[in-house]
């Protein structure tokens, strides 16, 4: 069975560095892969999606992430954060048929002043 | 854009009680789902729909049912409401290319 592994529950960083969130994923087929923000009390956006093509996928907000086959691997990267990326992001991981989407226990990202 | 619509933020139900969760989408979409989150689980599905009066179940099925006898709506029963289904829902339509959620319902079963 297909299983997300997000390697990191809480990521504190200060405004304006950069942060990466790490994504890993088990699966030997092709997969199409997601990550999504959840702001406080909202629901789920799609940040950025890899269905085929380029590795490096660019997003909203100034998020990008980079698909690495070979190490299964899908990290979430922005180069400067802000006080509004403080959120809770998920990776997820589509493959086979209907395309349901298996996520991960997602990462809780704090960005303080 | 895709509107997936869950017909109420919160709801507070008692143990025992049948729970009818409901979600509507506006763009003819095909596939349909519904998942759980809790802290520290991320999302688990819990039963998806492919098609009208089509269902298969999730990771998470048991003490859930489902119904889809039109297309854009897409329900989630719980026969007998317990604590442990104490959750947020999450419906969703068309994962793959729009990954369109509902602003899901939050539960809580007393």
């Amino acid at each position: 069975a297909q299983s997300v592994t997000q390697l990191d529950s809480q990521v504190p960083v200060f405004e304006e560095a950069p942060v990466e969130l790490r994504c890993n994923y088990s699966s030997s087929v092709s997969v199409y892969l997601f990550w999504y923000v959840q702001y406080p009390n909202q629901g789920l956006q799609l940040l950025l999606k890899y269905l085929s093509g380029s590795t490096l996928v660019k997003g909203i907000n100034g998020f990008e992430a980079e698909f690495n086959k070979s190490q299964t691997s899908f990290h979430l990267r922005k180069p400067s954060v802000h006080i509004s990326d403080t959120a809770e992001y998920f990776c997820a991981v589509s493959s086979g048929g209907y395309n349901k989407l298996i996520f991960g226990a997602g990462t809780r990202l704090a960005v303080h002043p | 854009d895709v509107k997936v619509t869950q017909s109420s933020r919160y709801l507070v139900k008692r143990t025992g009680e049948k729970v009818f969760l409901e979600c509507v989408q506006d763009m003819d979409h095909e596939n349909m789902f519904w998942y759980r989150q809790d802290p520290g689980l991320g999302l688990r599905l819990i039963y998806f729909s492919y098609d009208v009066k089509m269902k298969e179940k999730g990771d998470i099925p048991e003490g859930y049912s489902v119904s889809r006898e039109k297309k854009e709506r897409f329900s989630l029963i719980l026969e007998s409401a317990s604590t442990n289904q104490t959750s947020m829902y999450l419906c969703a339509s068309s994962l793959r290319d729009r990954g369109d959620f509902g602003s899901g319902t939050r539960l809580t079963v007393v």
